[in-house]
C-alpha cells in the first residue's frame, strides 16, 4: 500500500523558514517523480514543486521559486521542502504528491495526508 | 498557465441521482485531464486520469468524458459517501493547474 506521511508544518513568523518532510513507503521510491501542493484554507489546490526520480531536474512555481528548495533522499525515501523567505501568502496545507508518469502523462496518483503551515507574526 | 474552469461551484443532489461535473480548459488539453475527491478534513483522491480511465478502486458509477477544451465528471446513482469537493486538474501542460473545485451536498 502506497502511504506518504509529512511532517515539520506548523506555525512560522513571516520571513522565517521552514523544513516539510514526507517518508514515502509501499514503492519504490527512486522510481518515481515527487512533488509538492498546497492549498489555502477554504480554497483550492495549487501545485508548488516536482523533482525527478534521481533528484536531477526541479521545477516550480513562479511564486515560490528563490524561496523554496525541493529535495529528496532516495536512501530514506524521504521528500524535503525547504520554504526560505515565508509570507504569509504562503499559509495553507502542503500535501506530498507522487508524480506518476504513465509515458504520455504526468498526474498526482497518490497523496499524503497533508502538513498544515501557518506564517504569522 | 492553462485556466481550467469548473462548474457548477456548489451542488446539491439527492441519493440515487446521476450528477455531472464540468470542467473548461482554456486550450486545448488533449485529454491530459484528472478528476480528484476531496472529502472533509481529507486530501484529494484521484478518481480518473487522461480524461476517462478509471483509477484503481474507484467504483465504476464514477466517470469521465470529453475531449478539446471541455470535460466532465458523472457520478451515477449518488451515495452519502460522495459528498466531498471534487476538482478537475490539466496535466499537459507546466505548470499542472486545477479547477476552482465543486462541492456536492446531499439535498
Amino acid at each position: 500500500e502506497v502511504q506518504l506521511v509529512e511532517s515539520g508544518g506548523g506555525l512560522v513568523q513571516p520571513g522565517r523558514s521552514m523544513k516539510l518532510s514526507c517518508a514515502a513507503s509501499g514503492f519504490t521510491f527512486n522510481n518515481y517523480d515527487m512533488a509538492w501542493v498546497c492549498q489555502a484554507p477554504k480554497k483550492g489546490l495549487e501545485w508548488v514543486a516536482t523533482i525527478s526520480y534521481d533528484g536531477s531536474s526541479t521545477y516550480y512555481r513562479d511564486s515560490v521559486k528563490g524561496r523554496f528548495t525541493i529535495s529528496r533522499d532516495n536512501a530514506k525515501s524521504t521528500l524535503y521542502l525547504q520554504m526560505d523567505s515565508l509570507r504569509s501568502e504562503d499559509t495553507a496545507t502542503y500535501y506530498c504528491a507522487r508524480h506518476y508518469y504513465d509515458g504520455t502523462y504526468y498526474y498526482f496518483d497518490y497523496w499524503g495526508q497533508g502538513v498544515m503551515v501557518t506564517v504569522s507574526s | 498557465d492553462i485556466q481550467m474552469t469548473q462548474s457548477p461551484a456548489s451542488l446539491s443532489a439527492s441519493l440515487g441521482e446521476t450528477v455531472t461535473i464540468e470542467c473548461r480548459a482554456s486550450e486545448d488539453i488533449y485529454n491530459g485531464l484528472a478528476w480528484y475527491q476531496q472529502k472533509p478534513g481529507k486530501s484529494p483522491q484521484l478518481l480518473i486520469y487522461n480524461a476517462n480511465s478509471l483509477h484503481t478502486g474507484v467504483p465504476s458509477r464514477f466517470s469521465g468524458s470529453g475531449s478539446g477544451t471541455q470535460y466532465s465528471l458523472k457520478i451515477n446513482s449518488l451515495q452519502s459517501e460522495d459528498v466531498a469537493s471534487y476538482f478537475c486538474q490539466q496535466y499537459y501542460n507546466y505548470p499542472p493547474t486545477f479547477g476552482g473545485g465543486t462541492k456536492l451536498e446531499l439535498k
